[in-house]
């Protein structure tokens, strides 16, 4: 069981939004602002979409967010397109081990 | 473009070792660190160490502390992981990624991960 907690799965529609919750600690989250978040389509490596709570690396498009407040960081994604299926992960980083979330499953109905 | 190319597919017996490598290509190799994560079948991500390439120093996951090695040869931009002693539940994907630049201002290796290699299937059987 992962110290950060992802709800297994979320669903929405072409063009609506969805936020995907990741919870952890004081000592996990909380008190640190390097989260990051890694989108993984099946049979593929992840990759990065958000570091460092909110930033966006190039070539991301403005329609995934991330955000924290207190011990549970978020990731939203807007006008959801039928390409964002896809599994996601949070990973914070506290000076000591990497930590990942157990993952979300997005289906785009 | 940066990129990070991974060996092919092992089959290991119980109690066997496995060396998997990480050969990167579009940057300075020893100006970022190099992490491994694995990923058993449908299940998450686990992280196991990150190598700083410039000094060879490592960290690695508690749960992985004395049966995992990583390392690296500056020579031909290759970062190795080695598991030993494996088990069937060893099964998995393994992936090699890039972590931040190596700072001494700001030291935070597990920062992000990008880009990361395509994953080595390791599989564990007898």
């Amino acid at each position: 069981q992962s110290a950060l907690t992802q709800p297994r799965s979320v669903s929405g529609s072409p063009g609506q939004s969805v936020t995907i919750s990741c919870t952890g600690t004081s000592s996990i989250v909380g008190g640190y602002n390097y989260v990051s978040w890694y989108q993984q389509h099946p049979g593929k490596a992840p990759e990065l979409i958000i570091y460092d709570v909110s930033e966006r690396p190039s070539g991301v498009p403005d329609r995934f967010s991330g955000s924290k407040s207190r011990n549970t960081a978020s990731l939203t994604i807007s006008g959801l397109q039928a390409e964002d299926e896809a599994d996601y992960y949070c990973c914070s980083y506290t000076g000591g081990p990497v930590v990942f979330g157990g993952g979300t499953k997005l289906s785009v109905l | 473009q940066v990129q990070l190319v991974q060996s092919g597919a092992e089959v290991k017996k119980p109690g066997a070792s496995v060396k998997v490598s990480c050969k990167a290509s579009g940057y300075t190799f020893t100006d970022y660190y190099i992490h491994w994560m694995r990923q058993a079948p449908g299940q998450g991500l686990e992280w196991m160490g990150w190598i700083n390439p410039n000094s060879g120093v490592t960290n690695y996951a508690q749960n992985f502390q004395g049966w995992v090695s990583i390392t690296r040869d500056t020579s031909v931009s290759t970062a190795y992981m080695e598991l030993s002693r494996l088990k069937s539940d060893d099964t998995a994907v393994y992936f090699c990624a890039r972590g931040p630049r190596i700072s001494l201002i700001v030291v935070a290796p597990g920062r992000w991960f990008d880009p990361w290699g395509q994953g080595t299937l390791v599989t564990v059987s007898s």
